[in-house]
């Protein structure tokens, strides 16, 4: 069973950026596709992106694109997400998780790191 | 304002059976099949049932889905006091080319 641990809480100013890091352990999963999923306060879950097996491909949402970037380091099991220009309204939790395909559903999803984004 | 319609909350007492629906079009549910998930506040949230109506291992029968036209449903039954969460529908949108969810539906056991 893959399990996903995040890295820890952020705080940022606006207009800085963060990584935030996603690592599998348990079986590998070099055939996932990873995802990243925020909520912010209040708010439901929102899609930002998926990154494919390899690396070689990803998808953003159109509201990230520019701001979002998705890599996945293969020999630490590893996937990270950078978000640049944060505002206020990037203050969330930021969840990664693993589906075995592009249209497949998520299967296991990670802690979740929360971001605060204040001056 | 979420792309697939979910009412923002439903109640039951312990043992009754309660339905949240998820309404979308042609372009995501209409078209493809439905994945809701638990969130339980401060934890991971987990998949409850995938492709409109298959349950992954480990998820109790008393959770069910399915799928008509562009909405799809989650029925809870023999509600339990740890059921209380908020739940959320999920699909792919063939014109934004993306997963979409509802806005959730936060579940109270009275």
């Amino acid at each position: 069973q893959v399990q996903l641990a995040q890295s820890g809480p952020e705080m940022r100013k606006p207009g800085a950026s963060v990584q935030i890091s996603c690592k599998a352990s348990g079986n590998t999963f070099t055939n996932d596709h990873m995802h990243w999923v925020r909520q912010a306060p209040g708010q439901g879950l929102e899609w930002m992106g998926i990154i494919n097996p390899s690396g070689q491909a990803t998808s953003y949402t159109q509201k990230f694109q520019g701001r979002v970037t998705m890599t996945r380091d293969t020999s630490t099991n590893t996937v990270y997400m950078d978000l640049t220009n944060l505002t206020s309204e990037d203050t969330a939790v930021y969840y990664c998780a693993r589906s075995g395909g592009w249209y497949a559903h998520f299967q296991t999803w990670g802690q979740g790191t929360l971001v605060t984004v204040s001056s | 304002q979420s792309v697939l319609t979910q009412p923002p909350s439903a109640s039951g007492t312990p043992g009754q059976r309660v339905t949240i629906s998820c309404s979308g079009r042609s372009s995501n549910i209409g078209g493809n099949t439905v994945n809701w998930y638990q969130h339980l506040p401060g934890m991971a949230p987990k998949l409850l049932v995938h492709s409109s109506n298959h349950r992954p291992s480990g998820v109790p029968d008393r959770f069910s889905g399915s799928k008509s036209g562009t909405s799809a449903s989650l029925a809870i039954s023999g509600l339990q006091s740890e059921d209380e969460a908020d739940y959320y529908c999920a699909t792919w949108d063939d014109n934004l080319k993306g997963w979409v969810f509802g806005g959730g539906t936060k579940l109270t056991v009275l």
